[in-house]
Formats: structure tokens, sequence, C-alpha cells
């Protein structure tokens, strides 16, 4: 059963917009909630990340809300730039073990 | 640094053929994992590692063996291989240790299975 949701598969937005990436789990158990970037032929790198005791954690242009009672995850990214264009999955942590979203395409028009 | 390094990028197997794909990280990471990734579907963990001598099987181990001898490189081996296997395959590591969870993944191994 898919325990971590990424309902839009992709995602376009201007230049200097915000974009707002969302991501829905089923289930309490997890630990750490993060967000990974990919590029074409690469590996996923991290991007950000939030604790479970915590509901909102911002680095730069990125803001990562974690909303428990919904069981909802989102991704902030304002100013939107076209080098933000890549995929991006969520990612949930517990018991040593990552589960991952589908990935949604972001696609910044400059 | 090199990171997460994984090898080959790409291969072609016949159904029916064995072959391993290699991962070595140089970080000292105790933590090594094996994702599969087939389009449009997320990353499904197929086995995982804790540390030299232990592994674990993932969401999808089926048709998969692992081995963690040493700290270093954890190959992946399909045996038998079938169409079904056909997808990206990433290796990733971690450290144990606080706020340690995240993972560096290598740049991912391409196999088509005819």
């Amino acid at each position: 059963d898919q325990q971590v949701k990424q309902n839009s598969p992709s995602l376009s937005v201007q230049e200097g917009r915000i974009s707002i990436l969302n991501c829905d789990y089923t289930n309490s158990m997890f630990d750490y909630f993060l967000w990974y970037k990919k590029y074409p032929a690469e590996g996923p790198t991290f991007l950000i990340s939030i604790s479970s005791i915590k509901d909102k954690n911002e680095d730069g242009r990125f803001t990562v809300f974690l909303n428990k009672s919904a069981k909802h995850l989102s991704l902030h990214i304002v100013p939107s730039q076209p080098g933000d264009s890549a995929v991006y999955f969520c990612a949930l942590y517990t018991g040593n073990q990552f589960y991952f979203g589908t990935g949604t395409s972001l696609t910044v028009i400059p | 640094n090199a990171g997460v390094t994984q090898t080959p990028k790409f291969r072609i197997l016949k159904i029916g053929q064995s072959m391993t794909l290699q991962c070595a990280q140089d970080m000292n990471h105790n933590y090594m994992y094996w994702y599969r990734q087939d389009p449009g579907m997320g990353l499904k963990l197929i086995y995982y590692s804790v540390g030299a001598g232990i592994t674990d099987k993932g969401e999808v181990p089926n048709g998969y063996n692992v081995s963690r001898s040493t700290t270093e490189d954890f190959p992946l081996r399909l045996e038998l291989a079938a169409p079904s296997q056909t997808s990206v395959y990433f290796c990733a590591s971690r450290h144990l240790g606080s706020g340690a969870n995240v993972l560096t993944f290598g740049a991912g191994s391409r196999l088509t299975v005819l």
C-alpha cells in the first residue's frame, strides 16, 4: 500500500512566483520528513527536512510545513527560479527506513 | 570526497543473466541502502544495511541479494534477471547520529533486461 502520496505529477510556475508542492501520508509513525530534488540522470539530493515535533522549517527560499493532524507536508519555494526545475520527492523516515512519494515535476518558466 | 559511487551507469542484460551492481562510499557512513525507481513511481527500498555484516530486506527484495563485508561497499546482486527488474537503481548512505536522517545518493545505474 502507498503510505506516501504526491498527487500532482507536475506543476508549472512562472519565475519569481511561489511554487507549492504537496505530500500526504497515511501513517502517524514517522519521525522526520524530508524533501529531495532530482535532476535528470542524477541521484536525488537533499533539500530540506523537518522533525515531527515542529510545524515549520525555513532555509533560504525553501520552507517546509508539516500539518500532523491532516497528515500533510508541503514545500514552498519563493521566489521560484528556472534552476529549480526538477523532480521533487517527499520522503518520510522512521525505523531506519525512508518512504518516498512518487515525485512532482516542477517547471519554472522564465 | 567522491561521496557515493555506483557502477556501471548503464547495463543491458538478457533474461536469465546475472550481474552485480557496485556501490561504494568514502564518507564512513554506517547505513547503506539500495532503491529502485520505476517510471512514474517513487523510490522503493530493496535492501539496506546498518553496518558491516548486517543486512535487512526492504519493500521489494525478491530477485536480489546483497552483502556488506566492509563499511565502504554494498553490492547488489541480481540473479536470473527478469524484464520486471528493468529500472534505475540508486544506492544511498547515511551516518548514524543525531540529525543524520539524510541520505546521500549515488548517480544511479540504469538497467534494462531484454
